[in-house]
């Protein structure tokens, strides 16, 4: 069971936007940071958006992130076939002073 | 580009212990605090243990508090993490990271993985 929940799976048509929510609590997204990861098949996470909404280098704009209260949120407009992945919300809990994560969330490109 | 590479993982019965290792490529190792995460069927992405650049601070997981140790060798541009008393639930693929500096959640150059399976 973790400690973050996100959908199991979304899907939208190509050049759609969709969405993937992230919810915790008080102790971890209310009091800190929310960071997304992509999972590519057979492949290690890979760093989409931290601090709630900041983009590394190398992230297209077409990725977004937004927190409100304990509720996180990802954005990806204009869906490729590429971007079909799972998705994680990672955050930080200061109760358990420890990493948490979302179950993750299958995005299917139709 | 610096990458990160685990090695160590193996088949070890219920009981057992093991050493993960993973090597940093690049010239900043020290630089970053490191952190080793697994992934599992079961309970997908869990984040096990957090290490400063210096090795000063440490941070686990209740799920391997007191079984597992996470250290550093800055010469050696090396993490390591010694793992005991493990059970049939710490199977799975870990991997080790960097942690992005002024974060503390957001962890980023992900290794590939190396493989624990623990069975009797």
């Amino acid at each position: 069971q973790s400690v973050l929940t996100q959908p199991p799976s979304v899907s939208a048509a190509p050049g759609q936007k969709v969405t993937i929510s992230c919810s915790g609590s008080s102790s971890n997204i209310g009091d800190n940071f929310v960071a997304w990861y992509q999972q590519l098949p057979g492949t290690a996470p890979k760093l989409l958006i931290y601090d709630n909404d900041k983009r590394p280098s190398g992230i297209p704009d077409r990725f977004s992130g937004s927190k409100s209260g304990t509720s996180a949120t990802l954005g990806i407009t204009g869906l490729q076939t590429g971007d079909e992945a799972h998705y994680y919300c990672g955050s930080w809990d200061s109760s358990l002073t420890g990493g948490v994560f979302g179950g993750g969330t299958k995005l299917t490109v139709l | 580009q610096a990458q990160l590479v685990e090695s160590g993982g193996a088949l070890v019965k219920p009981g057992g212990s093991l050493r993960l290792s993973c090597v940093d490529s690049g010239f900043a190792f020290s630089d970053y605090y490191m952190t080793w995460l697994r992934q599992t069927p079961g309970l997908g992405l869990e984040w096990l243990s957090h290490i400063s650049n210096s090795g000063s601070t440490i941070f686990y997981a209740d799920s391997v508090k007191g079984r597992f140790a996470i250290s550093r060798d800055n010469s050696k541009n090396s993490l390591f993490l010694q793992m005991n008393s493990l059970t049939v639930g710490d199977t799975g693929l870990y991997y080790c990271a960097r942690v992005r500096p002024g974060t503390i959640e957001a962890f980023f150059d992900w290794g590939q993985g190396t493989l624990v399976t623990v069975s009797s």
